[in-house]
């Protein structure tokens, strides 16, 4: 069974740039997250989805990130524009669950703002 | 809301050495825990999980946590480290965010190294 994926695994842009980044959960997944996670930190939440719902989306700074999941299946984080405090690997789960079930995460995609 | 804490920001172990890395929640309810580990350049990966029931819980890899209610702890064990071992440790609490959802928040992590 495939993992989660993402890409891209590394990109480098400059300030004010914009920045896209897909996720392709497990099949069957249900529920989609994106995480950011800054060096030496945990992951920190950005957005849940439940199928083509986004239920959480409260710690999406909502000024420059957006996310969509079509269909309830792929899904996109974009930032527009980026900033230089914006490097960081941004995680993408999915879990089969809805409720505190296990996260299976994606190898994350590195971010580097320069 | 609720908060983990993982005290140790890195450890460093010898190999063939026993290990426990320190975790402790804050939560008002009975919380589920978790135990994650991340390699180098890796997504994270599920040792172990604690829903409700027996408090020693079994893992993969040979590791295992003991819940402790009345220390608000779920630290992680393991009776001898391997080299492979080295990797970067996030515990992690589910809690209820709303009708029917749930919100993990983790630790910040403790990182281990293993001397051969």
């Amino acid at each position: 069974e495939a993992g989660v994926v993402q890409s891209p695994r590394y990109k480098i842009i400059e300030k004010k740039q914009p920045v896209a980044f897909w996720c392709n959960p497990i099949s069957g997944h249900n529920t989609l997250y994106w995480y950011l996670q800054n060096l030496g930190q945990g992951p920190e939440l950005l957005i849940r989805y439940e199928n083509e719902e986004a239920v959480d989306d409260s710690q999406l700074p909502k000024d420059r990130f957006s996310a969509e999941r079509l269909k309830g299946v792929d899904s996109t984080l974009k930032i527009q524009p980026a900033e230089l405090g914006d490097s960081a690997v941004y995680l993408c789960a999915s879990s089969l669950v809805r409720g505190p079930g296990e996260l299976f995460f994606g190898e994350g995609s590195r971010l580097t703002v320069l | 809301a609720q908060s983990v804490t993982q005290p140790d920001i890195h450890i460093t172990v010898s190999e063939g050495a026993s290990l426990e890395l320190r975790c402790n929640y804050s939560y008002g309810a009975t919380p589920y825990l978790f135990w994650y580990v991340q390699s180098p350049g890796q997504g994270l990966q599920l040792l172990l999980k604690y829903f409700s029931g027996d408090t020693l819980v079994q893992g993969i890899k040979g590791f295992e946590a003991e819940f402790k209610r009345s220390q608000s702890s779920f630290n992680l064990r393991k009776p001898s480290v391997h080299w492979s071992d080295a990797a970067e440790y996030f515990c992690a609490v589910g809690a209820r965010a709303g009708a029917g959802s749930y919100q993990l928040t983790f630790g910040k992590g403790t990182k281990l190294s293993v001397i051969p």
